[in-house]
């Protein structure tokens, strides 16, 4: 079983403050994929990375996938209360045709 | 396009009884997939299809049975409802398995 961690596990901030989620395995991604879920939603799809040392941005959203294709991280710029959410990464493993998800940070962005 | 249903909302159920989630996508997907989200631990793929009539076990498939008789409907099945299983479950579908996974709104099981 492949492997993906992501950290932290959860995240409390004052809005306007900025905030790095990470992602990481020891095995190598063919692609990675962010999601973003609301309480009593399925995830939606944020981005996807498939070059090492891509970087893409989505308004105040940064997403980063590390040159080894090991890792990856979404950067948020003066967080916002409506970025309340929980994010996922969600990595295919080179050789394997399905996804693996992290287990989540859960971030709370308060007035 | 109503996109991923999925059905019922909610369901409760006793230990030993047996139900059926239903999946169902109007996007002429060919990957389906379900999930199951618990506290903690992220979304963990139970079963998958790339095609109707192909199924697949993903990594937690113990109690859970599926089938692909229409490229439009996937349905998850418990035979017999343990604890364990108590869950939100999530069906998701995309054009191939390395195109974006659209998911439906969840199914949240309580097996008493």
């Amino acid at each position: 079983t492949q492997l993906l961690e992501q950290s932290p596990q959860f995240l409390s901030i004052q809005e306007g403050e900025n905030l790095t989620v990470y992602c990481n395995s020891s095995s190598v991604f063919s692609s990675l994929q962010w999601y973003r879920q609301e309480p009593g939603e399925g995830p939606v799809l944020l981005v996807t990375v498939v070059t090492g040392g891509e970087v893409k941005k989505l308004k105040r959203l940064t997403f980063q996938f590390g040159d080894a294709r090991k890792d990856s991280s979404l950067h948020i710029t003066a967080a916002q209360p409506g970025d309340t959410g929980l994010y996922l990464c969600a990595g295919r493993f080179t050789g394997y045709s399905t996804l693996t998800f992290g287990k989540g940070t859960m971030l709370l962005v308060s007035p | 396009n109503a996109g991923v249903t999925q059905t019922p909302k909610f369901q409760v159920l006793k230990t030993g009884q047996s139900m059926t989630l239903q999946c169902a996508q109007d996007m002429n997907h060919e990957y389906m997939s379900w999930y199951r989200q618990d506290p903690g631990m992220g979304l963990r793929l139970i079963h998958y299809s790339v095609g109707a009539g192909i199924t697949d076990q993903g990594e937690v498939p113990n109690g859970y049975n599926v089938s692909r008789s229409t490229t439009e409907d996937f349905p998850l099945r418990l035979l017999s409802a343990a604890p364990s299983q108590t869950s939100v479950y999530f069906c998701a579908s995309s054009f191939s398995t390395r195109d974006t996974q659209y998911f439906g709104p969840g199914t949240r099981l309580t097996v008493l």
